[in-house]
Protein backbone atom coordinates (compact mmCIF):
# COMPACT_ATOMS: atom_id res chain seq x y z
CA UNK A 1 0.00 0.00 0.00
CA UNK A 2 1.36 3.09 -1.13
CA UNK A 3 1.86 6.14 1.59
CA UNK A 4 1.66 9.40 1.31
CA UNK A 5 3.00 11.59 -1.33
CA UNK A 6 4.39 14.99 -1.43
CA UNK A 7 5.75 16.64 -4.75
CA UNK A 8 8.08 18.46 -5.28
CA UNK A 9 10.62 17.31 -3.05
CA UNK A 10 12.75 20.61 -2.50
CA UNK A 11 12.02 23.69 -3.97
CA UNK A 12 13.80 27.15 -3.83
CA UNK A 13 11.71 30.35 -5.00
CA UNK A 14 12.34 33.81 -4.97
CA UNK A 15 10.53 36.49 -2.50
CA UNK A 16 6.93 37.81 -3.81
CA UNK A 17 6.70 34.30 -6.04
CA UNK A 18 3.97 31.86 -5.17
CA UNK A 19 4.34 28.53 -4.76
CA UNK A 20 2.10 25.21 -4.85
CA UNK A 21 2.91 22.26 -3.13
CA UNK A 22 1.00 18.59 -3.93
CA UNK A 23 -0.13 15.51 -1.67
CA UNK A 24 -1.45 12.60 -2.67
CA UNK A 25 -3.12 10.63 0.35
CA UNK A 26 -3.08 7.28 1.22
CA UNK A 27 -5.74 5.25 -0.85
CA UNK A 28 -9.29 5.90 0.53
CA UNK A 29 -8.52 8.65 2.66
CA UNK A 30 -10.20 11.45 2.84
CA UNK A 31 -8.83 13.71 5.13
CA UNK A 32 -5.88 15.47 4.60
CA UNK A 33 -3.87 17.87 6.41
CA UNK A 34 -1.07 20.76 5.71
CA UNK A 35 1.85 21.22 8.65
CA UNK A 36 4.69 23.68 8.78
CA UNK A 37 7.54 22.89 10.40
CA UNK A 38 10.62 25.31 11.15
CA UNK A 39 13.13 24.95 13.94
CA UNK A 40 11.58 27.38 16.00
CA UNK A 41 7.62 26.72 15.60
CA UNK A 42 7.77 23.02 15.72
CA UNK A 43 5.18 21.75 13.95
CA UNK A 44 2.42 24.13 12.94
CA UNK A 45 -1.03 23.27 11.78
CA UNK A 46 -2.13 24.70 8.57
CA UNK A 47 -5.12 23.50 7.57
CA UNK A 48 -7.78 20.28 7.13
CA UNK A 49 -9.26 19.13 3.90
CA UNK A 50 -12.26 16.38 4.44
CA UNK A 51 -14.12 15.45 1.28
CA UNK A 52 -12.87 18.20 -0.61
CA UNK A 53 -14.45 20.64 2.22
CA UNK A 54 -11.64 22.67 4.87
CA UNK A 55 -12.86 21.34 8.28
CA UNK A 56 -10.54 23.13 9.99
CA UNK A 57 -7.77 26.04 9.76
CA UNK A 58 -4.85 27.26 11.60
CA UNK A 59 -3.65 30.75 12.87
CA UNK A 60 -1.76 31.42 9.75
CA UNK A 61 -2.54 34.81 7.37
CA UNK A 62 -4.43 34.48 3.66
CA UNK A 63 -1.36 33.37 1.82
CA UNK A 64 -1.65 30.27 2.76
CA UNK A 65 -4.27 28.49 1.03
CA UNK A 66 -5.42 24.99 0.03
CA UNK A 67 -7.55 22.50 -1.72
CA UNK A 68 -8.65 18.91 -2.19
CA UNK A 69 -9.97 17.42 -5.31
CA UNK A 70 -12.62 14.46 -5.60
CA UNK A 71 -9.77 12.04 -5.66
CA UNK A 72 -8.75 13.81 -2.23
CA UNK A 73 -5.20 15.12 -3.44
CA UNK A 74 -4.80 18.07 -2.11
CA UNK A 75 -2.98 21.42 -3.06
CA UNK A 76 -1.54 23.97 -0.93
CA UNK A 77 -0.40 27.56 -2.17
CA UNK A 78 1.92 30.30 -1.11
CA UNK A 79 1.23 33.48 -2.37
CA UNK A 80 3.81 36.32 -2.22
CA UNK A 81 6.56 34.20 -0.48
CA UNK A 82 8.21 35.81 2.40
CA UNK A 83 11.32 34.99 3.51
CA UNK A 84 10.57 33.45 6.80
CA UNK A 85 8.10 31.08 4.86
CA UNK A 86 11.07 28.93 4.95
CA UNK A 87 10.18 25.74 6.00
CA UNK A 88 9.67 21.69 5.50
CA UNK A 89 5.50 21.38 4.44
CA UNK A 90 4.36 18.24 5.75
CA UNK A 91 1.05 16.74 4.48
CA UNK A 92 -0.93 14.30 6.72
CA UNK A 93 -4.11 11.35 5.33
CA UNK A 94 -6.17 9.79 7.64
CA UNK A 95 -8.68 7.60 7.11
CA UNK A 96 -11.78 8.92 9.31
CA UNK A 97 -11.70 11.91 12.01
CA UNK A 98 -9.71 11.84 15.38
CA UNK A 99 -7.55 8.86 14.58
CA UNK A 100 -4.41 7.66 12.75
CA UNK A 101 -2.70 10.02 10.60
CA UNK A 102 0.25 9.46 8.16
CA UNK A 103 2.59 11.95 7.23
CA UNK A 104 4.66 12.50 3.96
CA UNK A 105 8.34 12.82 3.52
CA UNK A 106 7.34 16.37 2.98
CA UNK A 107 8.06 19.16 0.49
CA UNK A 108 11.56 21.38 2.12
CA UNK A 109 10.92 25.25 0.91
CA UNK A 110 13.19 27.65 0.79
CA UNK A 111 12.74 31.60 -0.27
CA UNK A 112 15.63 33.58 -1.07
CA UNK B 1 -0.07 29.64 23.67
CA UNK B 2 1.39 25.81 23.43
CA UNK B 3 -1.19 23.42 23.93
CA UNK B 4 0.63 20.86 24.40
CA UNK B 5 4.21 20.93 26.21
CA UNK B 6 6.64 18.34 25.87
CA UNK B 7 9.88 18.23 27.91
CA UNK B 8 12.70 17.29 28.14
CA UNK B 9 13.96 19.18 25.09
CA UNK B 10 16.72 16.73 24.58
CA UNK B 11 17.52 13.13 26.06
CA UNK B 12 21.48 11.32 26.61
CA UNK B 13 20.74 7.69 27.52
CA UNK B 14 23.34 4.35 27.26
CA UNK B 15 22.04 1.50 25.02
CA UNK B 16 19.72 -0.25 27.16
CA UNK B 17 18.49 2.62 29.03
CA UNK B 18 14.69 3.29 29.15
CA UNK B 19 14.15 7.23 27.98
CA UNK B 20 10.69 8.86 29.04
CA UNK B 21 9.47 11.63 27.72
CA UNK B 22 6.51 13.53 29.08
CA UNK B 23 3.93 15.41 27.85
CA UNK B 24 1.20 17.68 29.57
CA UNK B 25 -2.05 19.36 27.77
CA UNK B 26 -5.20 21.68 28.99
CA UNK B 27 -8.07 21.20 26.80
CA UNK B 28 -10.15 18.48 27.66
CA UNK B 29 -11.54 18.49 24.05
CA UNK B 30 -8.38 16.53 23.49
CA UNK B 31 -9.48 12.87 22.97
CA UNK B 32 -6.61 11.14 21.07
CA UNK B 33 -2.84 11.45 21.57
CA UNK B 34 -0.05 10.20 19.31
CA UNK B 35 3.49 9.88 19.34
CA UNK B 36 5.65 9.98 16.56
CA UNK B 37 9.30 9.76 15.66
CA UNK B 38 11.05 11.49 13.38
CA UNK B 39 14.09 11.58 11.84
CA UNK B 40 16.36 13.93 9.83
CA UNK B 41 15.13 14.40 6.24
CA UNK B 42 12.00 12.59 6.68
CA UNK B 43 8.36 13.22 8.34
CA UNK B 44 7.15 12.36 11.18
CA UNK B 45 5.97 8.04 11.41
CA UNK B 46 3.13 7.54 13.70
CA UNK B 47 5.02 5.31 16.96
CA UNK B 48 1.59 4.51 19.19
CA UNK B 49 -1.01 6.03 20.10
CA UNK B 50 -3.55 6.35 22.99
CA UNK B 51 -7.52 7.57 23.86
CA UNK B 52 -8.02 8.74 27.37
CA UNK B 53 -10.44 6.01 28.49
CA UNK B 54 -6.89 3.74 29.08
CA UNK B 55 -4.17 4.18 31.17
CA UNK B 56 -1.51 2.73 29.73
CA UNK B 57 -0.69 0.83 26.30
CA UNK B 58 2.36 -1.08 25.20
CA UNK B 59 3.06 -1.52 21.39
CA UNK B 60 6.70 -3.72 21.31
CA UNK B 61 9.38 -1.54 23.25
CA UNK B 62 7.35 1.47 23.28
CA UNK B 63 4.50 2.25 26.16
CA UNK B 64 2.56 5.33 26.63
CA UNK B 65 1.15 5.92 30.18
CA UNK B 66 -1.89 8.16 30.53
CA UNK B 67 -3.32 10.08 33.48
CA UNK B 68 -6.13 11.40 32.60
CA UNK B 69 -6.78 13.54 36.04
CA UNK B 70 -3.48 14.93 35.64
CA UNK B 71 -3.26 15.57 31.55
CA UNK B 72 0.07 14.03 31.31
CA UNK B 73 1.18 11.46 29.13
CA UNK B 74 4.04 10.42 28.76
CA UNK B 75 6.47 7.78 26.37
CA UNK B 76 8.64 5.07 27.52
CA UNK B 77 11.22 3.41 25.45
CA UNK B 78 12.42 -0.13 26.90
CA UNK B 79 15.80 -1.46 26.16
CA UNK B 80 16.35 1.30 24.11
CA UNK B 81 19.05 0.99 20.78
CA UNK B 82 21.07 3.30 18.78
CA UNK B 83 18.49 3.39 15.93
CA UNK B 84 16.20 4.69 18.24
CA UNK B 85 17.74 8.34 18.55
CA UNK B 86 15.40 10.34 16.85
CA UNK B 87 13.74 13.23 17.66
CA UNK B 88 9.88 12.40 19.19
CA UNK B 89 6.55 14.40 19.10
CA UNK B 90 4.05 14.14 21.00
CA UNK B 91 0.57 15.38 19.87
CA UNK B 92 -3.12 16.15 20.90
CA UNK B 93 -5.98 15.83 18.67
CA UNK B 94 -9.57 17.65 19.15
CA UNK B 95 -12.75 15.47 18.84
CA UNK B 96 -14.14 17.42 15.76
CA UNK B 97 -11.23 16.53 13.04
CA UNK B 98 -7.70 15.56 12.51
CA UNK B 99 -6.21 18.90 13.40
CA UNK B 100 -2.86 17.89 15.30
CA UNK B 101 -1.52 19.96 18.12
CA UNK B 102 2.47 19.00 18.64
CA UNK B 103 4.46 18.82 21.26
CA UNK B 104 7.73 20.87 20.72
CA UNK B 105 10.21 17.86 20.30
CA UNK B 106 12.25 15.62 22.23
CA UNK B 107 15.66 14.97 20.54
CA UNK B 108 16.98 11.61 21.97
CA UNK B 109 20.37 10.28 21.60
CA UNK B 110 20.76 6.69 22.42
CA UNK B 111 24.94 6.21 23.09
CA UNK B 112 25.79 2.25 22.37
Amino acid sequence: KAGVTQTPRYLIKTRGQQVTLSCSPISGHRSVSWYQQTPGQGLQFLFEYFSETQRNKGNFPGRFSGRQFSNSRSEMNVSTLELGDSALYLCASSLQTNTEAFFGQGTRLTVV
Amino acid sequence: QQQVKQSPQSLIVQKGGIPIINCAYENTAFDYFPWYQQFPGKGPALLIAIRPDVSEKKEGRFTISFNKSAKQFSLHIMDSQPGDSATYFCAAVLNTGNQFYFGTGTSLTVIP
